[in-house]
């Protein structure tokens, strides 16, 4: 059974750094890309960030380019998500997912975590 | 980026009614469209995929069509346990981009 489990998240003044996790099981980590997305408050789905299954290539949202940093550890069937300079509108459950296909990017999330959420407040 | 637009933003319908949300995109994205479901307090969950598509053990009365620039969404016969928030994604170009979201309650 596929799992993903984030954690991490928590109440973090603006300005400070937050670092995520998402660890994987019950498929093969390293053969697949996989993301960051999140959800403010009451709101709607934004995509973050996603990363290759080598680490080799990594895209991010305009909106958190030069403050967040996705990773990932294949050995510890683990990814990442080095949050900087956060801000309010930073605040958000975050949830890792798995794309659909193994070897390739698709941009389709047929499993995702329970969510971990980010508070930024002072 | 590219932009989605669902419509409704929100729905109320009777059990076993036909129900339909739309989808705009606001630049052709052929057919990489996805539609997810979400419940309260739940991560989504992927319904269609490649926009007609459905994912493995999605119930059959979840439907999706259309190219291009636009897509519908459809629920032949809305259950109760159908309650939730919809929404469209684009994956033809980086950002990834979610429509607004259609929340769909019961009559």
């Amino acid at each position: 059974e596929v799992q993903l489990v984030e954690s991490g998240g928590g109440l973090v003044q603006p300005g400070g750094s937050l670092r995520l996790s998402c660890a994987a099981s019950g498929f093969t980590f390293s053969s697949y890309w996989m993301t960051w997305v999140r959800q403010a408050p009451g709101k709607g789905l934004e995509w973050v960030a996603n990363i290759k299954q080598d680490g080799s290539e990594k895209y991010y949202v305009d909106s958190v380019k030069g403050r967040f940093t996705i990773s990932r550890d294949n050995a510890k069937n683990s990814l990442y998500l080095q949050m900087d300079s956060l801000r309010a509108e930073d605040t958000a459950v975050y949830y890792c997912a798995r794309d659909i296909f193994r070897d390739i990017l698709w941009g389709t999330f047929n499993y995702w975590g329970q969510g971990t959420l980010v508070t930024v407040s002072s | 980026d590219i932009q989605m637009t669902q419509s409704p933003s929100s729905l109320s319908a009777s059990v076993g009614d036909r129900v339909t949300i739309t989808c705009q995109a606001s630049q052709d994205i052929s057919n990489y469209l996805n539609w997810y479901q979400q419940k309260p307090g739940k991560a989504p969950k992927l319904l269609i995929y490649d926009a007609s598509n459905l994912e493995t053990g999605v119930p059959s009365r979840f439907s999706g069509s259309g190219s291009g620039t636009d897509f519908t969404f459809t629920i032949s016969s809305l259950q109760p346990e159908d309650i939730a928030v919809y929404y469209c994604q684009q994956y033809d170009n980086l950002p990834y981009t979610f429509g607004q979201g259609t929340k769909l309650e019961i009559k």
